[in-house]
């Protein structure tokens, strides 16, 4: 059964500074998504990343994935307060159709 | 049009009520989803519907009935629900079982 978890799952952090949420998943996949969620409203999607050695970048995010170490990364570079929500990454299996979502990071950026 | 529509916004209803969120995508996706999510958790995947037929199940009540007319348009009837039922609806749509999913505003259902 495909397990995802990410780290941390509460991040607070000062504007200006950079940080890492890590997001690790237990079984084969070939690609992986990341959604932004702000409090009471839908997901949107932020990166899809659909191969091995996969990176995207947009302002000051940007995500990467290794299929081989099943490890997919969201960089954060002198965050803002604007970056402040719920990031969750969500894993498609190789076989099935159930999207399978980490518990989801709250960051909080302070100034 | 690259949305996925769901009305209404917000809706509360009474246990003994019966009532019925609707979804909608013109993006051609053939795959079709209800989450439920409740605060700070993830989404929790409740049904999904493949070609309009309805192809998972989360072993979710009965007193949730998903409905699938078209392949537009995505329903989840809802009766006798229970305070706990209380959360955010969220319907999605996708290409193909593994194509990126895309949501809707979601439903916030408050159940008293």
């Amino acid at each position: 059964e495909l397990k995802v978890e990410q780290n941390p799952l509460f991040l607070s952090m000062q504007e200006g500074k950079n940080y890492t949420i890590y997001c690790n998943y237990s079984t084969t996949s070939d690609r992986l998504y990341w959604y932004r969620q702000d409090p009471g409203k839908s997901l949107e999607s932020l990166f899809v990343l659909l191969s091995n050695g996969a990176v995207k970048q947009e302002g000051r995010l940007m995500a990467s994935l290794d299929t081989k170490a099943r490890l997919s990364t969201l960089h954060i570079t002198a965050a803002v307060h604007d970056l402040s929500a719920t990031y969750f990454c969500a894993v498609p299996p190789e076989y099935g159709n159930k999207l399978v979502f980490g518990a989801g990071t709250i960051l909080r950026v302070k100034s | 049009d690259t949305e996925v529509t769901q009305t209404p916004k917000h809706l509360v209803m009474g246990m003994t009520n019966k009532k019925s969120l609707k979804c909608e995508q013109h993006m051609g996706h053939r795959a079709m989803y209800w989450y439920k999510q409740k605060a700070k958790k993830p989404p929790e995947l409740m049904f999904v519907y493949s070609y309009e037929k309805l192809s998972i199940n989360e072993s979710v009540p009965s007193r949730f009935s998903p409905e699938c007319p078209n392949s537009s348009l995505l329903n989840l009837h809802l009766h006798a629900l229970q305070p706990e039922d209380s959360a955010l609806y969220l319907c999605a749509s996708s290409q193909g079982w593994r194509g990126l999913y895309t949501f809707g505003s979601g439903t916030r259902l408050t159940v008293v």
